[in-house]
């Protein structure tokens, strides 16, 4: 299957900081990519999806000013919590699929990052 | 949206057991994937199959598309099968994959 890289795994921060993760598709092209969270023994909420050279989609009730998606190149999507809070603690988690916009295809995700804001 | 239900919840076996999860939704897809998570929180792919049957191993996998379920089949369980399974669903004209609600299985030696 295809691999998807997510940096880093787990991350403790202060109140108040940012916190940029990767994500990245190491052996294909992914002109979107997803990013998801997670809260303890629940389901994956899908956050956002990231485009390549254009501006991400943020489902509703994401604020997409305190999570910031860049999706520069074809192998790469960057998450930033900015401001982050304790309540913004969570497991963070990206995929790929490899099919072109429009045709999601097999999604395959990264390791997840676990984010403590203390 | 489309909605995804999975049954049951939490499931304890003994190792060497059968079991079969269900995954229900709302509406037509266009994808359907079956993902097992590691108590690490990496999701691994176990299959993908909008419809159909499929094997691998101890696992195999149907979707029902037109009665809108698909069934995960795992044989002669191992310690290292417990974790939890989520489906996840794309819907016509839609990229987004939506998760089910997650079995929690856990084999007992």
């Amino acid at each position: 299957g295809a691999v998807v890289s997510q940096h880093p795994s787990w991350v403790i921060c202060k109140s108040g900081t940012s916190v940029k993760i990767e994500c990245r598709s190491l052996d294909f092209q992914a002109t979107t990519m997803f990013w998801y969270r997670q809260f303890p023994k629940q389901s994956l909420m899908l956050m956002a999806t990231s485009n390549e050279g254009s501006k991400a989609t943020y489902e509703q009730g994401v604020e997409k000013d305190k999570f910031l998606i860049n999706h520069a190149s074809l192998t790469l999507s960057t998450l930033t919590v900015t401001s982050a809070h304790p309540e913004d603690s969570s497991f963070y988690i990206c995929s790929a699929g490899r099919g072109v916009r429009g045709s999601y295809a097999e999604a395959f995700f990264g390791q997840g990052t676990r984010l403590t804001v203390v | 949206g489309i909605q995804v239900e999975q049954s049951p919840p939490d499931l304890i076996l003994q190792e060497g057991a059968n079991s079969t999860l269900r995954c229900n939704f709302s509406d037509s897809v266009n994808n359907l994937q079956w993902f097992h998570q590691n108590p690490w929180g990496q999701l691994i792919n176990l299959f993908y199959i909008p419809s159909g049957t499929k094997q691998n191993g101890r696992l195999s996998a149907t979707t029902v598309a037109t009665e809108r379920y698909s069934l995960l089949y795992i044989s002669s369980s191992q310690t290292t099968d417990s974790g939890v399974y989520f489906c996840a669903v794309e819907g016509f004209g839609n990229e987004k994959l939506t998760f089910g609600t997650g079995t929690r299985l856990t084999i007992i030696p």
